[in-house]
């Protein structure tokens, strides 16, 4: 079945500090990425997505590109701030195989110190 | 934007009541999905609904049950609520198509006592 594994957590860096976070997958189909972020006590929100090989979902500084040949969607941002601090989920979706379910990571909490 | 809106942020419960969570989406969107979130376990799918009166056990369906009447509305129902039933209750929308992000409400803090 459809899988998706992230870099264990948590993850602590500085302020203005580059940020990577690993994201595989495996799908038998052709899946759409996504990475969602969550605030404390928040439910998840879309950060962004890429539906096809090669393309790049970016938002707010954040970016990821769809590498159909590592199957991977690794999440970067080039100067974090205090405020990113969150946990943030990738996911995926195989049409052909499970319809509009996601099959989310296990998360990777993120904290930002000043 | 989309907006999803759980009935409660936060709803304290005692064992053996029937409790339901209650959830609507304003974008017209066909699917409509309940998650659990517990620490160190992620997010479970607990049920899921492609259309009105259509239902679809998730992964972990033991204990709940859902009702769609209105294509907006998605309720999920815990039967006769029990302490391991705590948890933060997440509802979510989708469009249909594989390329569709799901929408997430704010969640429910649910405590059972």
């Amino acid at each position: 079945g459809d899988s998706v594994t992230q870099m264990e957590g948590p993850v602590t860096l500085s302020e203005e500090a580059f940020l990577t976070i690993n994201c595989t997958y495996t799908a038998t189909g052709y899946p759409s990425l996504f990475w969602y972020v969550q605030y404390p006590g928040e439910g998840l929100q879309l950060l962004l997505k890429a539906t096809k090989a090669d393309d790049k979902g970016s938002n707010k500084g954040f970016e990821a590109t769809y590498r159909k040949e590592t199957t991977s969607f690794h999440l970067e941002k080039g100067s974090v701030q205090v405020s990113d601090s969150a946990v943030y989920f990738c996911a995926l979706s195989d049409w052909g195989t499970s319809g509009s379910r996601l099959t989310f990571g296990e998360g990777t909490q993120l904290t930002v110190n000043p | 934007d989309v907006k999803v809106t759980q009935s409660s942020r936060y709803l304290v419960k005692r064992t053996g009541e029937k409790v339901f969570l209650e959830c609507v989406q304003d974008m017209d969107h066909e699917n409509m999905f309940w998650y659990r979130q517990d620490p160190g376990l992620g997010l479970r799918l607990i049920y899921f609904s492609y259309d009105v009166k259509m239902k679809e056990k998730g992964d972990i369906p033991e204990g709940y049950s859902v009702s769609r009447e209105k294509k907006e509305r998605f309720s999920l129902i815990l039967e006769s609520a029990s302490t391991n039933q705590t948890s933060m209750y997440l509802c979510a929308s989708s469009g249909t198509g594989g390329n569709q992000p799901q929408h997430f409400g704010d969640g429910t803090r649910l405590s059972i006592l």
